[in-house]
């Protein structure tokens, strides 16, 4: 069925940077994309990253997070620069249901990262 | 960028009464190459992940209970829950998956009355 489960999550000063990772098992991880969405307290599901044939990013991190996988460890990261206290959110790993950008068909529990001073 | 609405923000049913969530976009997410809408739905509950209950604005994920339904095509869509059942209280978020960003609505909590 499938899990993924990710970690890096924390407290980190604005301007900081941070590294998610996200494992992924009982699938065949090289055949699909993968996303990060986030959720700000109290807030709704955002976007934020996508990484299949194609890497994509929400407006707001545009510039600032890169997504990127290593499919001999069946992980995907997200390396998180120049926080903002905006930035401020759980952080969710998803499986896309193609290759392509599709629905997202797995979740991870998510990981929380905390920008403040 | 695509942008998803929802209605209402929030709606109380009866247990066993019909749950109706709007979702609507700000341009059609329906590609006429394949005639597929690229619109999902997902349920998520406190302290969960979210999960897919719909895809292709009308696919029941596998073990999605039938009561949930998902109709519409373009930029008009419905989820329906037909017969609101406890475990049912959440929010649904719907999300376009047609171009990026891939964007979420706000979300419709859904609670017992």
């Amino acid at each position: 069925q499938g899990q993924l489960v990710e970690s890096g999550g924390g407290v980190v000063q604005p301007g900081r940077s941070l590294r998610l990772s996200c494992a992924a098992s009982g699938f065949t991880f090289s055949n699909y994309g993968m996303h990060w969405v986030r959720q700000a307290p109290g807030k709704g599901l955002q976007w934020v990253a996508f990484i299949g044939t194609t890497k994509n990013y929400g407006d707001s991190v545009r510039g600032r997070f890169t997504i990127s996988r290593d499919n001999s460890e069946n992980t995907v990261y997200l390396q998180m620069n120049s926080l903002r206290p905006e930035d401020t959110a759980l952080y969710f790993c998803a499986k896309d249901h193609g290759g392509t950008g599709q629905a997202f068909d797995i979740w991870g529990q998510g990981t929380m990262v905390t920008v403040s001073s | 960028d695509i942008v998803v609405t929802q209605s209402p923000d929030s709606l109380a049913v009866s247990l066993g009464e019909r749950a109706t969530i709007n979702c609507k976009s700000s341009q059609s997410v329906l590609y006429s190459s394949n005639n597929k809408n690229y619109l999902a739905w997902y349920q998520h509950k406190p302290g969960q992940p979210p999960k897919l209950l719909i895809y292709w604005a009308s696919t029941r994920q596998s073990g999605v209970p039938d009561r949930f339904r998902g109709s519409g095509s373009g930029t008009d869509f419905t989820l329906t829950i037909s017969s609101l059942q406890a475990e049912d209280v959440a929010t649904y978020y719907c999300q376009q998956y047609y171009n990026s960003p891939f964007t979420f609505g706000p979300g419709t909590k859904v609670d017992i009355k």
